[in-house]
């Protein structure tokens, strides 16, 4: 079945830097790959979600890459804020063939002001 | 959590009781799971369902029962509770949507 790595386990940054989280999978076939937010005490929210056939998408301050060849794939937050403080977590899955969601362990992510 | 509802929010149990958690979506997806997130293990499947009428186990099936009454729910049943299954349960719905999770105690 699939598994997915993802690194760091812990990131802090300041204020205004940007920050990378990456996951790696091991199913090539998976084709969906989402990336979620939790705040502490909430259930986690997708944030930005990208599929197989494109390479990066963007959403104002958030970004997520894909590397098929390489599996693996990336979430890039630029000009950060402290409400970007969070734990994100990083999933894939094979939509469509009956398949199971698998996450990442989860990146705390701490932004100091 | 827009669309997801789960009940009950909070339980305690003592150990060998049992109880059902809920999950109920208003969005007409197909695909549901069941995870629990417990410290410092992330999220691991307990079951999920593909579409109405199939159910497969995931990761941490043992101790739970699971039913897809219909499309719209998509219950957990702990038949006999234990101490291991302290956690944090969240139903999720096709693959974005999570409930606002559940939060069991057993003693």
């Amino acid at each position: 079945g699939e598994n997915v790595e993802q690194h760091p386990s812990t990131l802090s940054v300041q204020e205004g830097d940007s920050a990378v989280i990456k996951c790696t999978y091991s199913d090539s076939a998976s084709n969906y790959f989402p990336w979620y937010k939790q705040e502490l005490g909430k259930g986690p929210q997708l944030i930005i979600d990208i599929r197989s056939n494109v390479g990066e998408k963007k959403d104002q301050r958030i970004a997520v890459t894909l590397n098929k060849t390489a599996k693996h794939f990336s979430l890039h937050i630029t000009e950060t804020q402290p409400e970007d403080s969070a734990v994100y977590f990083c999933a894939a899955i094979k939509v469509f063939d009956r398949d199971e969601l698998v996450f990442g362990a989860g990146t705390i992510l701490r932004v100091k002001s | 959590n827009a669309g997801v509802t789960q009940t009950p929010k909070f339980q305690v149990l003592k150990t060998g009781q049992s109880m059902t958690l809920q999950c109920a979506q208003d969005m007409n997806h197909n695909s549901m799971y069941w995870y629990r997130q417990d410290p410092g293990m992330g999220l691991r499947l307990i079951y999920y369902s593909a579409s109405e009428g199939t159910t497969d186990k995931g990761e941490v099936p043992n101790g739970y029962n699971v039913s897809r009454l219909n499309k719209r729910e998509f219950s957990l049943r702990l038949e006999s509770a234990a101490p291991s299954q302290t956690s944090v349960y969240f139903c999720v719905i096709n693959e974005q949507f999570f409930g606002p999770g559940t939060r069991l105690t057993v003693l």
